[in-house]
């Protein structure tokens, strides 16, 4: 079983929609999450961390349930620029990539 | 952030030759640094994990001898592709551990191998 499962897409949304990724990792004794934003053809880019307690950072928001091993990403209002591909990041002793969903934002 | 640069981004070589690929954290000390690689449409997977001053860590199925990794400071490391071929064409990314436990990654090398 892999250690991160991403549903790979991909999410094609017109701009100032609200999408939401999903994500879960197979062990519960993960230490860390993050999500991390890949560009075509560039290295993956930290987006912020994930807490059990949620973390918002402007349009974005993550969430961690560690009952389920489930992580989320919601993106509100999106932008052009949002498209790209986001990865969910879980590590113990680690990093393991989940394989990234592909998000295009259409005008 | 802190920032981690590659070296070259993008490399073309003939089946056989040997490929070096240089990996450094310009702002911090990096004690760890980590080696990826990345196949079209599949997620990162780590290669191997380089210790400033000791031997490489190598994960199940990856060959020590045909990767050698040399982390010779706490702002270098690099990685050779030793008599590569086709197969080995892939995206190679580095990161380094900064404090706590982030990993900023290096912006890639792109090997093709013809």
């Amino acid at each position: 079983r892999k250690e991160v499962e991403q549903d790979p897409g991909p999410f094609n949304v017109p701009e100032g929609a609200t999408v939401a990724f999903n994500c879960t990792y197979s062990n519960s004794a993960s230490q860390s999450f993050f999500w991390y934003r890949q560009d075509c053809r560039k290295e993956p880019k930290l987006l912020m961390s994930v807490y059990s307690s949620g973390n918002e950072d402007g349009r974005f928001t993550a969430q961690l349930n560690r009952a389920s091993q489930y992580i989320s990403l919601l993106i509100r209002d999106s932008k052009l620029s949002d498209s790209a591909t986001y990865l969910c990041v879980v590590t113990r002793n680690q990093f393991y990539f989940g394989t990234g969903t592909s998000l295009t934002v259409i005008p | 952030g802190a920032v981690v640069s590659q070296h070259p981004s993008w490399v073309i070589c003939k089946s056989g030759t040997s490929v070096k690929i240089e990996c450094r954290s310009l702002d911090f000390q990096a004690t760890t640094m980590f080696w990826y690689r990345q196949f079209p449409k599949q997620s990162l997977m780590l290669m191997a994990t380089s210790n400033e001053g000791s031997k490489a860590t190598y994960e199940q199925g990856v060959e020590k001898d045909k990767f050698l990794i040399n982390h010779a400071s706490l702002t270098l490391s690099t990685l050779t592709v030793t008599s590569a071929h086709p197969e080995d064409s892939s995206f190679y990314i580095c990161s380094a551990e900064n404090t706590g436990d982030t990993q900023y990654f290096g912006p890639g090398t792109r090997l093709t191998v013809l």
